[in-house]
């Protein structure tokens, strides 16, 4: 199975600073990379796909990079919504798998 | 829009079995591969299993296999999980999810709680 690392696993940062969370994967993944932000009580919602790809009517602020084994999720200014859990997953095999999540807070 | 609305969570002793289900709505199910994802309390996502839009082609986490079955009705709008032989360790909220091609999750439910315990 392919394991899939997120660093750090908690952030604390003011509004307005740019936020970068790290999902690394055990193995190649090429793309395959989608992640999710989970406000507390709520379900998890569709960011970004294929890497970097911006879901239809996310934020402008939100972006994603990377490729292989390494990809980054950037809020390039955070703002008090955007406290959440944010998880990595992979689909370029079975099972698909998640990250642990990095949970971002507003300091 | 595209709505999803889980059921059938419950507190139960561990060995049972129970099943799930999730109404779709606001899209032509028949079109979509199929998920559930799980997440015990306080802890991070965990893929459970998928099944392909025709229902031919089901896909189980290790942890699951053997003791959950995933099956769908597309004349209901339907997808379901059947759970049997359940451990504490079952204990979560469980998701539906719609898959968008090639494997990525668009839309979510709102989950619904499975408890194991005596």
């Amino acid at each position: 199975d392919i394991q899939m690392t997120q660093s750090p696993s908690t952030l604390s940062a003011s509004v307005g600073d740019r936020v970068t969370i790290t999902c690394r994967a055990s193995q190649n993944i090429n793309i395959w990379l989608a992640w999710y932000q989970q406000k507390p009580g709520k379900a998890p919602k569709l960011l970004i796909y294929k890497a970097s790809t911006l879901q239809t009517g996310v934020p402008s602020r939100f972006s994603g990079i990377g490729s292989g084994t390494e990809f980054t999720l950037t809020i390039s200014s955070l703002q008090p919504e955007d406290l959440a859990t944010y998880h990595c997953q992979q689909y370029h095999n079975y099972p698909r798998t998640f990250g642990g999540g990095t949970k971002v807070d507003i300091k | 829009e595209v709505q999803l609305v889980e059921s059938g969570g419950v507190v139960i002793q561990p060995g049972g079995s129970l099943r799930l289900s999730c109404a779709a709505s606001g899209f032509t199910f028949d079109d979509y591969t199929m998920y559930w994802v799980r997440q015990a309390p306080g802890r991070g996502l965990e893929w459970v299993s998928l099944i392909s839009w025709d229902g031919a082609n089901t896909y189980y986490a290790d942890s699951v296999k053997g003791r959950f079955t995933i099956s769908r009705d597309n004349r209901k709008n339907s997808l379901y999980l059947q759970m049997s032989n359940l451990r504490a360790e079952d204990t979560a909220l469980y998701y539906c999810a719609k898959g968008a091609p090639p494997g990525y999750l668009d839309y979510w439910g709102q989950g619904t709680l499975v408890t194991v315990s005596s």
